[in-house]
């Protein structure tokens, strides 16, 4: 079983529309979660942290964590054109290596 | 603020030859990772180390794969002798403290082994 899985993806959406993006981890124990965006040929780049239960708002993001569930989400309001990329969930678990997802590639249609 | 710094940002070599990758963290993070990221596996950690000491190499692939870091503003990953299954896009990364803080990366070198 994979330590942090993502929806695969690959999903597309219309300019303008919510992108919705969900995450599950194993362990338990995990503290500290992660979205970083990807864009094609480039390195991770860190978008959004969360680490107590609830919702996280930055702009047009929100991550969304339930512990309870090991469920983390990340939503993309307003979808951009420039929000086109490959989206990573990351998880830092008790022996506090991160563990990163497989990743969503998410594609907004102009 | 300088990022982190890796260089070369692409590398073509033959099998069987040497190859060493380097990495300038930003100053002042104590932790840096060293990441493989293929299509196939994903990003994967390599090893990490905490004030220039190694704490885990259990993701290194082989023993032709080694990492130092001989001051707090530079470390290399090396593999020799290469081979073309070693071809991927190795990411180096830094932080400040441990868990609770987020990783922030280079832009990667590029490596393809004929």
């Amino acid at each position: 079983q994979k330590e942090v899985e993502q929806n695969s993806g690959p999903l597309s959406v219309p300019e303008g529309a919510i992108a919705s993006l969900n995450c599950t981890y194993s362990d338990r124990g995990s503290q500290s979660f992660f979205w970083y965006r990807q864009y094609s040929g480039k390195s991770p780049e860190l978008i959004m942290s969360i680490y107590s239960n609830g919702d996280k708002e930055d702009g047009r993001f929100t991550a969304q964590l339930n512990k309870a569930s090991q469920y983390v989400s990340l939503l993309i309001r307003d979808s951009q054109p420039s929000d086109s990329a490959t989206y990573l969930c990351a998880v830092n678990g008790q022996d506090y290596k991160l563990s990163f997802g497989a990743g969503t590639t998410v594609t907004v249609r102009a | 603020d300088a990022g982190v710094i890796q260089s070369p940002r692409h590398e073509v070599t033959e099998m069987g030859q040497e190859v060493t990758l380097r990495c300038k963290p930003i100053s002042g993070h104590d932790y840096l990772f060293w990441y493989r990221q293929t299509m196939m596996r994903g990003l994967e950690l390599l090893i990490y180390f905490n004030n220039n000491v190694p704490i885990d190499d259990s993701g290194m692939p082989e023993d032709r794969f080694s990492a130092k870091m001989p001051n707090a503003s530079f470390s290399t990953l090396k593999i020799q002798p290469s081979e073309p299954r070693d071809s991927a896009v190795y990411f180096c990364a830094s932080s400040l403290g441990w868990s609770n803080q987020p990783q922030h990366f280079g832009d990667g070198t590029r490596l393809s082994i004929l």
